[in-house]
């Protein structure tokens, strides 16, 4: 069973930094997977942040980018604000039409 | 503006059976994958199925093969998620989102505000 790792959970003070990743159990994340990255307020349908490892979707500040660190998937919240505070989750495809979702990352600005 | 609202959710027993739907609009529904994607309460997102724009490529998570089935209506702009034989760990707010596909893109861009399924005795 593939497993989609990221971090429980991260703080970040106002106007700083924070880098989520996105990591396989059983290979190096690439953008062969097409990571995808979306956030999550409790009670509320995801929101799709980035596609393709690095595009933003539409709407989204610039301030949300995505890469590949390593061998894994990264998002990377600059200027973290206090409505950033969500869960976020990465997706890869993993061919035949199958997504993964990741375990997810609470992140708290504080 | 595109939108997906979900409905038929609600109580049901274990071994029992229910069907959610998925209404589109806004968009072209036909020229669109289409996917399932749920939430067991206080748990992390789980991608559950996806389908084809002319319904003959469906694809599950392996949890829900053989008891779930992913279907579509075109002429109606309406998405179904029918689950058959529905255990305890079933219950989730079910989230319908449109699936994008390309050349160099595979994500879900569209998400409706869901609907919740409780399995229970």
């Amino acid at each position: 069973q593939t497993v989609v790792t990221q971090e429980p959970s991260f703080s970040v003070s106002p106007g700083g930094t924070v880098t989520l990743t996105c990591g396989l159990s059983s290979d190096s994340v690439s953008t062969n997977y097409y990571p995808s990255w979306y956030r999550q307020t409790p009670g509320q349908a995801p929101r799709t942040l980035i596609f393709s490892t690095n595009t933003r979707s539409s709407g989204v500040p610039d301030r949300f980018s995505g890469s590949i660190l390593g061998n894994k998937a990264a998002l990377t919240i600059t200027g973290a604000q206090a409505d950033d505070e969500s869960d976020y989750y990465c997706v890869l495809y993993m061919g035949s039409g199958i997504y993964v979702f990741g375990t997810g990352t609470k992140v708290t600005v504080l | 503006e595109a939108q997906l609202v979900e409905s038929g959710g609600g109580l049901v027993q274990p071994g029992g059976s229910l069907r959610l739907s998925c209404a589109a609009s806004g968009f072209t529904f036909s020229g669109y994958w289409m996917t399932w994607v749920r939430q067991a309460p206080g748990k992390g997102l789980e991608w559950v199925a996806n389908i084809q724009p002319g319904g003959s490529e469906k694809n599950y998570v392996d949890s829900v093969k053989g008891r779930f089935t992913i279907s579509r209506d075109n002429a109606k702009n309406s998405l179904y998620l029918q689950m058959n034989s529905l255990r305890a760990e079933d219950t989730a707010v079910y989230y319908c989102a449109r699936d994008r596909r390309g050349y160099d893109y595979y994500y879900m861009d569209v998400w409706g505000k869901g609907t919740t399924v409780t399995v229970s005795s």
